[in-house]
């Protein structure tokens, strides 16, 4: 079964709109989230992690995603979408495993238009 | 000063043939992993090692060897190679606690021809 399910593979905005990214995540144990950023041609770079501390995470570059145990989701989002942040957005979980895997979802592909 | 690296970047090669991907990390983790990013970009889990000793091993072809001579690298061999093999390949590390850093390197894009 799916331990993250990211809601649409593509969202656009313009630039200077606000950006949101939705993840829900269907794991039984506490989870540990994270949102992976990844531009053209380039690895995983870690954006922002929630592990069971405070609900609001902020990140790099402006993004911050708020857990909600009663919603099962970890949405992430920006005031105000740059050009510079078009990529490919990946949300995961480890399900607080000790073995360490990453469940990803399947991605979206943000989009920013000028 | 790359926290994790992988050679080479980008591999071409023919089908049937044998290949290798290196991986270094200089974080000091304890914990290596290989994952595949097929061509919809999804990414999952292939084997994760912690300090030399292998502790996932996803349902893939036994054709995928991993190697880890020292908690600092994690190498894959490839026998027999597929077309079905063109993907990403990304090395990452992380510590051995449970709110963990994952740390990607950059990539290795394999196209078997």
């Amino acid at each position: 079964a799916q331990s993250v399910t990211q809601l649409g593979s593509h969202v656009s905005v313009s630039e200077g709109a606000l950006v949101l990214l939705r993840c829900n995540y269907s794991s039984s144990v506490p989870p540990y989230l994270f949102w992976y950023v990844q531009y053209p041609n380039q690895g995983l770079q870690l954006l922002l992690k929630y592990t069971s501390a405070a609900t609001l995470v902020k990140g790099i570059n402006g993004f911050e995603a708020e857990f909600k145990k009663s919603e099962t989701s970890f949405h992430l989002t920006k005031p105000s979408a740059h050009m510079s942040d078009a990529a490919e957005y990946f949300c995961a979980d480890n399900r607080g495993s000790t073995l360490g895997r990453l469940y990803f979802g399947r991605g979206t592909q943000l989009t920013v238009w000028p | 000063d790359t926290a994790v690296s992988q050679t080479p970047k980008y591999l071409v090669t023919q089908m049937g043939n044998d290949k290798s991907i290196k991986c270094e990390q200089n974080l000091g983790h304890d914990t290596m992993y290989w994952y595949k990013q097929d061509s919809k970009k999804f990414l999952k889990i292939m084997f994760s090692y912690n300090n030399k000793e292998l502790i996932i091993n996803e349902t893939v072809p036994n054709r995928f060897s991993p190697k880890s001579p020292d908690k600092a690298h994690l190498n894959l061999h490839i026998n027999s190679l597929e077309l079905g093999d063109s993907a990403v390949y990304f090395c990452a590390s992380s510590p051995r606690d449970r709110g963990r850093d994952y740390t990607f390197g950059s990539g290795t894009r394999l196209t078997v021809v």
